[in-house]
């Protein structure tokens, strides 16, 4: 079956760390993105790839790096610069066209102890 | 600055009832998208609304797209426990692929 994985499921991040978090899809979608949630609010971009080797930065990329090596993979590393890291944090893709929603992994919970 | 508001931000409401969640947006925008999440999980799209008077309806929810006035509504119809969730819009103006997202409707459906 296709769909997106994301892991860890729950990741705890101690101060000064960087940390990263992984994103695979075997959907062939071409776009991919990283949304942050905090409790009781939306979702917030932190960045965003509509192509292999390219990425643009959301809302909230500060703190934040990725990388698109590969049409399968996203992953977003947390850097020590990010200075509230604790979150539920959500990779999703879809095709490249918007007429689609997003289909979301099932999310990674990060936490700084 | 694109933003979407939702509103009710919370809402309970009795098995059997019907009720309206709405969504406004700020910016000009021929596609809006309609997701639901239950406690602790990920988002399942539920709704891809891409024109001015689209109507979608699965099961009991019906969701509909005014461009005009900037409005998308989510009809829920003789509401049962299962659909107690958090509803979210979401808006792409740009049609770019990249969304914003409103705030979500907490829904609780009590017995």
């Amino acid at each position: 079956d296709g769909g997106i994985t994301q892991s860890p499921k729950y990741l705890f991040r101690k101060e000064g760390q960087n940390v990263t978090l992984s994103c695979e899809q075997n959907l062939n979608h071409d776009a991919m993105y990283w949304y942050r949630q905090d409790p009781g609010q939306g979702l917030r971009l932190i960045y965003y790839s509509q192509i292999v080797n390219d990425f643009q930065k959301g809302d909230i990329a500060e703190g934040y790096s990725v990388s698109r090596e590969k049409k399968e993979s996203f992953p977003l590393t947390v850097t020590s610069a990010q200075k509230n890291p604790t979150a539920f944090y959500l990779c999703a893709s879809s095709p490249r066209a918007s007429d689609y929603g997003y289909t979301f992994g099932s999310g990674t919970r990060l936490t700084v102890v | 600055e694109l933003k979407v508001e939702q509103n009710p931000l919370f809402l309970s409401m009795q098995e059997g009832k019907n009720y309206t969640i709405y969504c406004n947006y700020s910016t000009t925008s021929d596609r809006l998208y309609w997701y639901r999440q239950d406690p602790g999980k990920s988002l399942e799209s539920l709704f891809v609304l891409l024109s001015n008077g689209a109507v979608k309806q699965e099961g009991r929810l019906m969701a509909s797209l005014d461009t005009k006035a900037r409005l998308s509504t989510l009809h829920i119809t003789a509401a049962v426990h299962d659909l107690s969730a958090t509803y979210f819009c979401a808006v792409d103006p740009t049609n770019a692929g990249k969304s914003t997202f409103g705030d979500g409707t907490t829904l609780t459906v009590k017995p």
